[in-house]
């Protein structure tokens, strides 16, 4: 069954580093997005993209934050000034655009990252 | 109103019993309802999602049962079991449109006692 990949698993860093994290989506799906979850609370969205750009962002998503799919399989986060705040589990999703309306995001395994 | 409320945050149920596990939402232009299971150090994965031209979806032991006039939606566990221990998740999209963001419950987490 395809499923979503995410690289690394787990990601430390210093506080002021830029972190990259990768995601490879499912390969016949059109939508991307970003979600985080601080340890212990609810998924958070950040980012949806499409056709090679941003179509929806939360107020999470700022400045720091910026997307990429550098090429036809990886699609990219990075924060640029990590902040201890940063710190969370990333996951990565990918939908197949159905006909025009909410379809089931796939997500995956996500990546830690921890910010010291 | 973009919230999607969950309750209750924790639950334990025998080995064999039925687990509830309740949304309500107040944007009524939420037209989608999935359901996430989520295990620890796990992503989201879909469990079963129901649209609102049906009151009730079965999937095996799993059913959403969807009330639209009281803007609520529930999950309920037939014959759980100790397997089924994990935090779940309802969620709703703001808009019935392809790619729109996803809103999240702050969860329930569900332990199956044997």
């Amino acid at each position: 069954e395809p499923e979503v990949t995410q690289t690394p698993s787990h990601q430390v860093t210093q506080m002021g580093q830029e972190v990259i994290l990768r995601c490879v989506p499912i390969s016949n799906h059109l939508y991307f997005y970003w979600y985080r979850q601080i340890l212990g609370q609810k998924v958070e969205f950040l980012v949806s993209f499409y056709n090679n750009e941003i179509s929806e962002k939360s107020e999470i998503f700022d400045d720091q934050f910026s997307v990429e799919r550098p090429d036809g399989s990886n699609f990219t986060l990075k924060i640029r000034s990590t902040k201890l705040e940063d710190s969370a589990m990333y996951f990565c999703a990918s939908s197949e655009q159905s006909g025009g309306v909410a379809d089931t995001q796939y997500f995956g395994p996500g990546t830690r990252l921890t910010v010291l | 109103q973009q919230q999607v409320k969950q309750s209750p945050q924790s639950l334990i149920v025998q080995k064999g019993g039925i687990s509830i596990i309740n949304c309500a939402y107040e944007n009524t232009a939420f037209d989608y309802f999935p359901w996430y299971q989520q295990f620890p150090g796990k992503g989201p994965a879909l469990l079963i999602a129901i649209r609102p031209d049906v009151s009730e979806k079965k999937e095996g032991r799993f059913t959403i049962s969807f009330n639209k006039s009281a803007k609520q939606f529930s999950l309920h566990i037939m014959d759980s079991q100790p397997g089924d221990s994990a935090t779940y998740f309802c969620a709703a999209p703001p808009r019935d449109q392809a790619g729109t963001a996803l809103i999240f419950g702050k969860g329930t987490t569900l332990s199956v006692s044997s």
